[in-house]
């Protein structure tokens, strides 16, 4: 297994700019999360997924978009660059488990400036 | 929502010394506490976790032990070694309608001098 894995690695956008940021789990988890985490700080929820078609707001969710429409892939949408979402931003995923929480895991990292 | 914070947010150590790293939690319904090691650059990962039925977890030189009465939870880690530095983030889970999300503590960077 692969794991979670993202792409890109490392990313330069211009303020405007648009693009999507991917997210590919291959442990056939019903969850998903993306997450920011600005320098210095904790991660910050954006959005997350129960399962394939549906999504909901996380903490910080201003400026993004997702869609759900595997379950394995998780995309993350950044419609107008600003220099504020200039961040390392991780997706992760876990495995639903009634009752109580399963392990979340995560993928490696998208390095994202906006300039 | 919860409200997560960790303490202290810096810890220097000299290798072979004990550190321990306080996370409160503000949602008496929180049933799972984990914390996560974060090594510069890289991704998250999971070192230990403790379910809320259980008072106390070890695993070889880490622990974690839990006072649901005070709403906090504790990683302990003993004979420290280089490698251990890293920044520790706990992220206690309500369950319930949650769906998985963790809130996570803004972190406590560790550092064990040589």
């Amino acid at each position: 297994n692969a794991g979670v894995t993202q792409t890109p690695k490392f990313r330069i956008l211009k303020i405007g700019q648009s693009m999507t940021l991917q997210c590919t789990q291959d442990m056939n988890h019903n969850y998903m999360y993306w997450y920011r985490q600005d320098p210095g700080m904790g991660l910050k929820l954006i959005y997350y997924s129960v399962g394939a078609g549906i999504t909901d707001k996380g903490e910080v969710p201003n400026g993004y978009n997702v869609s759900r429409s595997t379950t394995e892939d998780f995309p993350l949408r950044l419609e107008l660059a600003a220099p504020s979402q200039t961040s390392v931003y991780f997706c992760a995923s876990s495995r639903k488990r009634e009752g109580h929480k399963d392990t979340q895991y995560f993928g490696p990292g998208t390095r994202l400036t906006v300039l | 929502g919860e409200n997560v914070e960790q303490h202290p947010s810096t810890l220097s150590v000299q290798e072979g010394d004990s550190a321990v790293i306080k996370c409160t939690y503000s949602d008496s319904a929180s049933n799972y506490f984990p914390w996560y090691k974060q090594e510069l650059g890289k991704r998250p990962q999971l070192i230990i976790d403790i379910r809320s039925n259980v008072g106390e977890k070890k695993d070889q030189r880490i622990a974690v032990t839990l006072n649901k009465t005070a709403k906090h939870f504790s990683l302990h880690i003993t004979e420290t070694q280089p490698e251990d530095s890293a920044v520790y983030f706990c992220a206690p889970y309500a369950g319930g309608t949650s769906y998985g999300k963790l809130t996570f503590g803004q972190g406590t960077i560790l550092t064990v001098h040589p």
